[in-house]
């Protein structure tokens, strides 16, 4: 069956550090590729896609880019901000219409400023 | 646009009792939802798909006579979870699909005593 492992948290950073949060997955033909952030007192939102290998997603400074070959789809942006503070999800869609989704455990990201 | 509510947010019950959660769509119709738990620390995992107008299609392992799903109308689907018990306190998450992406109510938080 699919599944999606990605990076225990939480994640502390300060203000414009790097950050990488590492998503792994496994699934049956061909899926596509989601990171989802649920900042607090919301419900998830989508940051970012990626539909087929080699795609990059970006969204907000954040960038993802879908390795086939090593079934990845690492988080990264390059000088995070206190607003960026929340929780990440990184999720798989197998092919086919019925758009189910599969989640990681999720990583809570705080930045200080 | 896309917006998805749930109501209640919280709701605290009594051992026994029934409880529903309402997840409505507020500017667009969505002929299916879909109806997750989140526990600490771990990944949502889906329930069942909601789709209007029929029943349920529910996932390995969920009692679909404790959690009763109703789709009556484009833009709203319950969940109510019947005789709840202590096990079943949880953050429940619905999602709305349309035009081939998901958006997400911001959940409720059920305790039962």
């Amino acid at each position: 069956g699919n599944s999606v492992t990605q990076m225990e948290g939480p994640v502390t950073l300060s203000e414009e550090a790097f950050l990488t949060i590492n998503c792994t997955y496994t699934a049956t033909g061909y899926p596509s590729l989601f990171w989802y952030v649920q900042y607090p007192g919301e419900g998830l939102q989508l940051l970012l896609k990626a539909t087929k290998a080699d795609d990059k997603g970006s969204n907000k400074g954040f960038e993802a880019t879908y390795r086939k070959e090593t079934t990845s789809f690492h988080l990264e942006k390059g000088s995070v901000q206190v607003s960026d503070s929340a929780v990440y999800f990184c999720a798989l869609r197998s092919g086919g219409s019925n758009y189910k989704l599969t989640f990681g455990k999720g990583t809570l990201l705080t930045v200080n400023p | 646009g896309a917006v998805v509510s749930q109501h209640p947010s919280r709701v605290i019950c009594k051992s026994g009792t029934s409880v529903k959660i309402e997840c409505r769509s507020l500017d667009f119709q969505a002929t299916t939802m879909f109806w997750y738990r989140q526990f600490p620390k771990k990944s949502l995992m889906l329930m069942a798909t909601s789709n209007e107008g029929s029943k349920a299609t529910y996932e390995q392992g969920v009692e679909k006579d404790k959690f009763l799903i109703n789709h009556a109308s484009l833009t709203l689907s319950t969940l109510t979870v019947t005789s709840a018990h202590p096990e079943d306190s949880s953050f429940y998450i619905c999602s709305a699909l349309t035009s081939g992406s998901s958006f997400f109510g911001p959940g409720t938080r059920l305790t039962v005593l």
